[in-house]
């Protein structure tokens, strides 16, 4: 069964230094990969995904993602937080075979400090 | 843009009671999906519809019905409200049924709570 693991309920970093957030997936197949955003008292929105046509994966507000086969790996980076970026991060599984159900993390909250 | 709208932000409900939870969306979507999120769970899922009339279990369906009469409204029944039903329940889009790579749009969610 699929299933998504982000390492850290909780990420501290101080604004303009680097963001990591980590996402690794348990797939026989490789899926397809995810990455949600939700700011406080909102519904999520998309940041980037992975649909196989490439392994570096730009999405909104300088983030990105790269997608490692051989480490089952989809870590969300970005070069430079900024306080607007303190918010709740979702990694997302959704299986290219099989049921269509999106298999979601359990979150990694990072705070942004001064 | 795709708008997905929730009919209600807060809800306080006694136990025993019938709750309604309302979704509508404005992008004509196929899919419609209703997750509760849960501290250091993440999204689970409820039920999802990919048609008028038509609906699938999801991971935590008990307690649960769902009603999807027309295509711009999903809607969450809790039969008989019980204290851990107390959650935030999040609905969410997508618009095309069997595409894999379809993004999820979501609605703000509705806090529940079940005194």
């Amino acid at each position: 069964a699929q299933s998504v693991t982000q390492l850290g309920s909780h990420v501290s970093v101080s604004e303009g230094a680097l963001v990591l957030l980590r996402c690794n997936y348990s797939s026989s197949v490789p899926p397809y990969l995810f990455w949600y955003v939700q700011y406080p008292n909102q519904g999520l929105q998309l940041l980037l995904k992975y649909t196989s046509a490439a392994t570096l994966v730009k999405g909104i507000n300088g983030f990105e993602a790269e997608f490692k086969k051989s480490e089952t790996s989809f870590h969300l980076t970005k070069p430079s937080a900024h306080m607007s970026d303190a918010a709740e991060y979702f990694c997302a599984v959704r299986p290219n075979t099989g049921g269509f159900k999106t298999i979601f993390g359990a979150g990694t909250r990072l705070f942004v400090k001064a | 843009d795709v708008k997905v709208t929730q009919s209600s932000r807060y809800l306080v409900k006694r136990t025993g009671e019938k709750v309604f939870l309302e979704c509508v969306q404005d992008m004509d979507h196929e899919n419609m999906f209703w997750y509760r999120q849960d501290p250091g769970l993440g999204l689970r899922l409820i039920y999802f519809s990919y048609d008028v009339k038509m609906k699938e279990k999801g991971d935590i369906p008990e307690g649960y019905s769902v009603s999807r009469e027309k295509k711009e409204r999903f809607s969450l029944i809790l039969e008989s409200a019980s204290t851990n039903q107390t959650s935030m329940y999040l609905c969410a889009s997508s618009l095309v049924a069997g595409d894999r790579t379809d993004t999820q749009y979501f609605g703000p969610g509705t806090r529940l709570t079940v005194l």
